[in-house]
């Protein structure tokens, strides 16, 4: 089984419509990110949390909400879809400290209608 | 933040060739990892490497951190290799990680 496990892989909903993204991790981490991916560009950060207790926001926040609900477990919900959503999205960790590796997920494709 | 640039862009090798892939940064930095991204969209971690030089088998990076920039590189490449390669950088003082557009490789047998 994958440390960073996203749920779900794919997804095509219609504008309007909630959505939430669900990230889980075993690595033990207390650092979770949300990132996006576009075609032809890299990753941007949308939200990260430090612990249960700590959210900050990113430099692509807007449109997007998100929940720690426990130190394994960070979703990302999309109140309001909208097409210019669609992306792919990529959870990750990383350990405590200065330094350290990040640990992506599998990535979810979203499709917005 | 910190601007990342790759190059080239692109690549298209012959099965068995070697290649450079290089990694600019705009600050000083304390973290620094290339990724490859498969065909599928996984992100598989490949080197993390703020300073000094690793290997990794056909692969090995080298960071020179003073002067802000990382290569990767790849011997005898073969199709599997074919993907995305992302750099990322990092510092100790920010929790963001910034990544660069990419370089699009392309092994052909």
């Amino acid at each position: 089984d994958a440390d960073v496990t996203q749920t779900p892989r794919n997804r095509i909903t219609k504008t309007g419509k909630r959505i939430m993204l669900e990230c889980s991790q075993t690595k033990g981490h207390d650092r979770m990110y949300w990132y996006r991916q576009d075609p032809g560009l890299g990753l941007r950060l949308i939200y990260y949390s430090f612990d249960v207790k700590d959210i900050n926001k990113g430099e692509i926040s807007d449109g997007y909400s998100v929940s720690r609900q426990a130190q394994a477990k960070f979703s990302l919900s999309l109140e309001s879809a909208i097409p210019n959503q669609t992306a792919l999205y990529f959870c990750a960790t990383r350990a405590r400290g200065a330094a350290g590796e990040l640990f992506f997920g599998e990535g979810s494709r979203l499709t917005v209608l | 933040g910190i601007q990342v640039e790759q190059s080239p862009p692109d690549l298209i090798l012959q099965e068995g060739a070697n290649s450079t892939l290089r990694c600019n940064f705009s600050d000083s930095v304390n973290n620094l990892q290339w990724f490859h991204q498969n065909p599928w969209g996984q992100l598989i971690n490949l080197f993390y490497i703020p300073s000094g030089t690793k290997q990794n088998g056909r692969l090995s990076a080298t960071t020179v951190a003073t002067e802000r920039y990382s290569l990767l590189y790849i011997s005898s490449s073969q199709t599997t290799d074919s993907g995305v390669y992302f750099c990322a950088v990092g510092k100790n003082t920010g929790n963001q990680f910034y990544f660069g557009t990419g370089t699009s490789l392309t092994v052909i047998p």
